[in-house]
């Protein structure tokens, strides 16, 4: 079974400073994992996606994350956080479609809330 | 491309009522998904489609309801008579067929409302 653990419900930074969001994963099988961003009154935007390539993954607005196999983790980290980075972000892992096929349902964290002080 | 389009974008209905809900999904996207999304908490499955067929649901998808894709393109959501826990944002997302780690691409959603 598939399943994601945020383990900050919310994270405050100052304007300038590192995020770090952080993200565990549970898998049966070598996961694809995403982050999506929601900011208010928006549809869900991805921000990245690991794919079993390369482990360390940069994705849109200066946002990266690092797969860790030995850890099952796929934490969100941007050097230099921005008034407009102010969202909700999900971690995300697939599942398994039925009848042999590959992409199936997404497995969404239950968020984490980032607010950015000036 | 003009992205996963939902309608309508808010619905306030009274309990007992049955809702219905379009999504349509982005061009040549053979692949159509329902999410739906409670405050707090992150989307959670629904049922997907992969052209017409319906080939998943889940467990919350409960008999009050049903999804359709008749013609491989958009795709409707009906509630029947509808339950204050049924009030949630609904959000429908398309993807194209192609190898595993493709993303999603999701739509604004609708936000249903029963009083």
């Amino acid at each position: 079974a598939q399943s994601v653990t945020q383990l900050d419900s919310h994270v405050s930074v100052s304007e300038g400073t590192p995020v770090l969001l952080r993200c565990n994963y549970s898998s049966s099988y070598s996961p694809s994992l995403f982050w999506y961003v929601q900011h208010p009154n928006k549809g869900l935007q991805l921000l990245l996606k690991y794919t079993s390539a390369a482990t360390l993954v940069k994705g849109i607005n200066g946002f990266e994350a690092e797969f860790k196999k030995s850890e099952t983790s796929f934490h969100l980290t941007k050097p230099s956080a921005h008034m407009s980075d102010a969202a909700e972000y999900f971690c995300v892992v697939s599942g398994r479609a039925n009848r042999g096929s590959t992409l199936g349902r997404l497995y969404f964290g239950r968020g984490t809330q980032l607010t950015v002080w000036p | 491309d003009t992205g996963v389009s939902q309608d309508p974008r808010h619905k306030i209905t009274k309990r007992g009522q049955n809702v219905t809900f379009r999504c349509d999904p982005i061009s040549e996207h053979n692949r159509l998904y329902w999410y739906r999304q409670t405050l707090g908490q992150g989307p959670e499955f629904l049922t997907y489609f992969q052209n017409e067929a319906q080939l998943e649901k889940s467990r919350l998808l409960s008999d009050r309801f049903s999804a359709e894709r008749p013609k491989g393109s958009f795709s409707t959501l009906e509630i029947q008579r509808t339950e204050q826990g049924d009030s949630a944002m609904y959000l429908c997302a398309s993807s194209p067929t192609s190898s595993r780690g493709i993303e999603q691409y999701f739509g604004p959603g609708t936000r249903l409302t029963v009083t």
